[in-house]
């Protein structure tokens, strides 16, 4: 079955380290996004990418980063820039028609 | 801009109606509405492309009046399964590229 898999599922970083979080979709489409949610919070947008090696910045990029070397894979970084890390983080990718399927996310805590 | 969702939060008996009301201050390409239950990824229930564009799947319907840039999620005959938070996302596109904003959501729960 087509859909997108995140990893790990829980993820815990110590202060001043960089972690990365994965996603890979194996539903051929173009565009994908990073979105992060805080308890009881909306989905806020950190990046997207439309196709390979491009990628643009969402609402709250500071403290992240990203890469898109591979039209099924597209990585998170957390670097230590980000002061406040602990979060839901949630990929998605973009069909055609324009609905948007989500990954079941990583929980990320600081230690 | 994130669009506004009313109301905050919903509770209902099972098989009452409720209706969750989203509204933008730009114009928009897309309307989506998403259910995520406790602690799992949100689910894509419907797109609204275009103004006056009404959907529904099975009790679920949506409306997107694009003058007002105002969409609104119908739930009828509301089931046990229907509780959750519901985000609705304004998307916006320029160029080739889709961006997808959300509201901050609206809690429902339907009890017995």
């Amino acid at each position: 079955d087509g859909g997108i898999t995140q990893s790990p599922k829980y993820l815990f970083r110590k202060e001043g380290q960089n972690v990365t979080l994965s996603c890979e979709q194996n539903l051929n489409h173009d565009a994908m996004y990073w979105y992060r949610q805080d308890p009881g919070q909306g989905l806020r947008l950190i990046y997207y990418s439309q196709i390979v090696n491009d990628f643009q910045k969402g609402d709250i990029a500071e403290g992240y980063s990203v890469s898109r070397e591979k039209k099924e894979s597209f990585p998170l970084t957390v670097t230590s820039a980000q002061k406040n890390p602990t979060a839901f983080y949630l990929c998605a990718a973009r069909s055609i028609r324009g609905g948007y399927t989500f990954g079941s996310g990583t929980r990320l805590t600081v230690v | 801009q994130q669009p506004v969702q009313s109301p905050q939060a919903v509770i209902l008996r099972e098989g009452e109606d409720a209706v969750i009301n989203c509204s933008s201050s730009k114009a928009l390409y897309s309307v989506h509405w998403y259910r995520q239950k406790h602690g799992e990824a949100p689910v894509f229930l419907m797109i609204l492309l275009k103004g006056g564009e009404q959907k529904g799947h099975e009790k679920i319907s949506a409306s997107f009046n694009e003058k007002k840039q105002q969409s609104s999620l119908y739930l009828t005959a509301s089931q046990l399964s229907y509780s959750g938070t519901y985000f609705c996302g304004t998307e916006r596109r320029a160029d080739s590229s889709y961006k997808l904003i959300f509201g901050s959501g609206t809690r429902l729960l339907v009890r017995p």
